[in-house]
């Protein structure tokens, strides 16, 4: 199965501040790679698919970049609802598998 | 809108079974892979399992996790899919969320539509 591990595992930052978050699979995946954002008891919501296509609705503050083996999401100026929990996603291969996660906290 | 709501989540014993349903709105549900995605309390995010469409013969992918246990179908007349779950252990506690995978090639494949989840407690 392919791994995908996020960096850093928590982060805090501050509304304004420029964050970026990275995802790294243990094989190349092309650009297989999709980023979500999870809300404390609710599901994932897409942001960005095909490594860096933005998700209709999606504000432009966020973004992907990257191929084969690394991946980013940036958000370029943090708003109060960016606050939480971030997840890359493969698609390459079965099984489809997440990366572990990145709690975005505020400082 | 789109809607993808999941029922029959339930508390169950381990060796138990149960079988959760998602009924999907505001899609042509037929055209679509559907996929389950768990998440384990205070856990990430893990991937179940899918069913492909009718054009791919509604052929399925599990994870290793759940392999030989669990078994996904659907039934396009009702725009409806299923996840039965047989002897189920402690550790399949999650809340299970339906999911479309969009895959508008054989290289661009995600969850764009989202159930709120159903929430199985596999404990005696």
């Amino acid at each position: 199965a392919i791994q995908l591990t996020q960096s850093p595992s928590s982060l805090s930052a501050s509304v304004g501040d420029r964050v970026t978050i990275t995802c790294r699979a243990s094989q190349g995946i092309s650009n297989t790679l999709a980023w979500y954002q999870q809300k404390s008891g609710k599901p994932p919501k897409l942001l960005i698919y095909d490594a860096s296509s933005l998700q209709s609705g999606v504000p432009s503050r966020f973004s992907g970049s990257g191929s084969e083996t690394d991946f980013t999401l940036t958000i370029s100026s943090l708003q109060p609802e960016d606050f939480a929990t971030y997840y890359c996603q493969q698609f390459k291969s079965y099984p489809i598998t997440f990366g572990q996660g990145t709690r975005l906290e505020i400082k | 809108e789109v809607q993808l709501v999941e029922s029959g989540g339930d508390l169950v014993q381990p060796g138990g079974s149960l079988r959760l349903s998602c009924a999907a709105s505001g899609i042509t549900f037929s055209d679509h892979y559907m996929d389950w995605v768990r998440q384990a309390p205070g856990k990430g995010l893990e991937w179940v399992g899918r069913v492909r469409n009718k054009a791919k013969s509604y052929t399925t992918e599990y994870a290793a996790s759940v392999k030989g246990r669990f078994i996904i179908s659907r039934d396009d007349s009702k725009n409806s899919l299923y996840l039965q779950m047989n002897s189920l252990k402690i550790e399949d506690t999650a809340v299970y969320f339906c999911t479309r995978g969009y895959c508008r090639s054989t290289t661009s494949c995600y969850f764009d539509y989202w159930g709120q989840g159903t929430l199985v407690p596999v404990s005696s």
